[in-house]
């Protein structure tokens, strides 16, 4: 148990659909990343907050959002949702130092119909 | 554009023998390596890392070899066990005060990796 939790575990949705994923980060992780992971993309990076803040992105969709809350969780919305979009989104979550040792949560399975 | 490249797809080894997945990468700004280990309906789960200051890291039966010249990077799995059936991802990373920089991982495809018993 690497101590990252996300919510739900499964998803599943219909095109056009707005989903949110929620993401708790380690004790003491300030920053957190999302990814995701489909067969033929591999992983990739799709945003990264850092205490709050927006840190880096990746290719995030504009359909896409994030966002890190005061207490740290963090939320992905998923708007317009396209067939394509079907996939695994993992959040991670790292103290951000020169380590950069990122642990994984168990992912949620998004799947639209 | 890929930036990390990894092979083999897919390894079959028998119990007890090595098993070798190579990676290479391009951006030289890339200055942390690591590996993930991913069983299926799992996250992945980070395995062991390098810096490139260093041209190998040992822990148990997984080593790290870099060659920072080639710009390449091995993870070898010594006397490799039916547990350590899974996929193996390696990753790279570059500073944040490069140019574009974050802690952001950039993985390869990915290795199935299958030892039979």
């Amino acid at each position: 148990d690497s101590g990252v939790t996300q919510t739900p575990k499964h998803l599943i949705t219909a095109t056009g659909q707005r989903v949110t994923l929620r993401c708790s980060p380690r004790s003491g992780d300030l920053s957190v990343y999302w990814y995701q992971q489909s067969l033929d993309q591999g992983l990739q990076f799709l945003i990264q907050y850092y205490n709050g803040e927006e840190r880096a992105k990746g290719n995030i969709l504009e359909r896409f959002s994030a966002q890190q809350f005061p207490d740290l969780h963090s939320e992905l919305n998923l708007s317009s949702l396209e067939l394509g979009d079907s996939a695994l989104y993992f959040c991670a979550s790292s103290v951000v130092t020169s380590h950069n040792e990122q642990f994984f949560g168990p992912g949620t399975r998004l799947t639209v119909l | 554009q890929q930036q990390v490249k990894q092979s083999p797809q897919s390894l079959i080894v028998q119990k007890g023998g090595i098993s070798i997945i190579n990676c290479a990468y391009e951006n030289t700004a890339f200055d942390y390596f690591p590996w993930y280990q991913q069983f299926p309906g799992k996250g992945p789960a980070l395995l062991i890392a390098i810096r490139p200051d260093v041209s190998e890291k040992k822990e148990g039966r997984f080593t790290i070899s870099f060659n920072k010249s080639a710009k390449q990077f091995s993870l070898h799995i010594m006397d490799s066990q039916p547990g350590d059936s899974a996929t193996y991802f390696c990753a790279a990373s570059s500073p944040i005060f490069t140019q574009g920089g974050s802690e952001k991982l950039v993985f390869g495809k990915g290795t199935k990796l299958t030892v039979n018993p």
